[in-house]
């Protein structure tokens, strides 16, 4: 069984600040990661994913996360943060094959 | 362009009275994912198809059927919605599915109220 926890429903940031959004999962298999965005009224959209290799993952848009096995964490950061960031982050596992097992998602919000 | 399509996007239906929910691609992609989303919540695989393979989720509702006459459409049937199926159904597709090396590709979504 796979699970996954996203600490905090909502996350403040001020622009230009770093943006950090947490991750942790449950996974009896090597785990695959993602993080998706869900700007208002929009689908789901792949920011990043961990497969394999090198455990630091660069994605779209500026952010990137860090696989760490020892503290089974999938963390989202992006140096700095802009108004157009504000939106919905939802990190998934995954066992490799068809199902994607979500986190509840944090809402990003970014003020000037 | 629109990649995945989802009609209608908003869907209000009464207690019992059944609904569908369509999807459509434009990527030709091999398969389709129904996910239910409620407020506040993850989104929840409901169903699969591989091609015209069906594969259901252990924990889906009886009352949730689905249909994929061809590549291009997938339609999700609540056959007597209640209270509690009112949520985001959220249609997406994967060239394969093995997501180590496919992405799954998320269309709009349709926000259904059971009243």
């Amino acid at each position: 069984a796979q699970s996954v926890t996203q600490l905090g429903s909502h996350v403040s940031v001020s622009e230009g600040a770093l943006v950090l959004l947490r991750c942790n999962y449950s996974s009896s298999v090597p785990p695959y990661l993602f993080w998706y965005v869900q700007y208002p009224n929009q689908g789901l959209q792949l920011l990043l994913k961990y497969t394999t290799g090198a455990t630091l993952v660069k994605g779209i848009n500026g952010f990137e996360a860090e696989f760490k096995k020892s503290e089974t964490s999938f963390h989202l950061t992006k140096p700095s943060a802009h108004m157009s960031d504000a939106a919905e982050y939802f990190c998934a596992v995954s066992s490799g094959y068809s199902t994607l097992t979500f986190g509840k998602g944090t809402m990003l919000l970014v003020s000037p | 362009d629109a990649m995945v399509i989802q009609n209608p996007r908003y869907q209000v239906t009464q207690f019992g009275k059944p609904v569908t929910l369509s999807c459509s691609q434009t990527l030709n992609h091999n398969v389709m994912y129904w996910y239910q989303q409620k407020s506040s919540q993850a989104p929840k695989l409901l169903f699969h198809y591989y091609d015209k393979d069906f594969n259901n989720e252990a924990d889906t509702p009886d009352n949730f059927q689905s249909r994929r006459p061809n590549t291009s459409f997938c339609f999700l049937d609540i056959r007597s919605p209640g209270l509690g199926d009112t949520a985001m159904y959220l249609c997406a597709t994967s060239r394969d599915a093995s997501l180590i090396q496919e992405t799954q590709y998320f269309g709009p979504g349709t926000r259904l109220l059971v009243l």
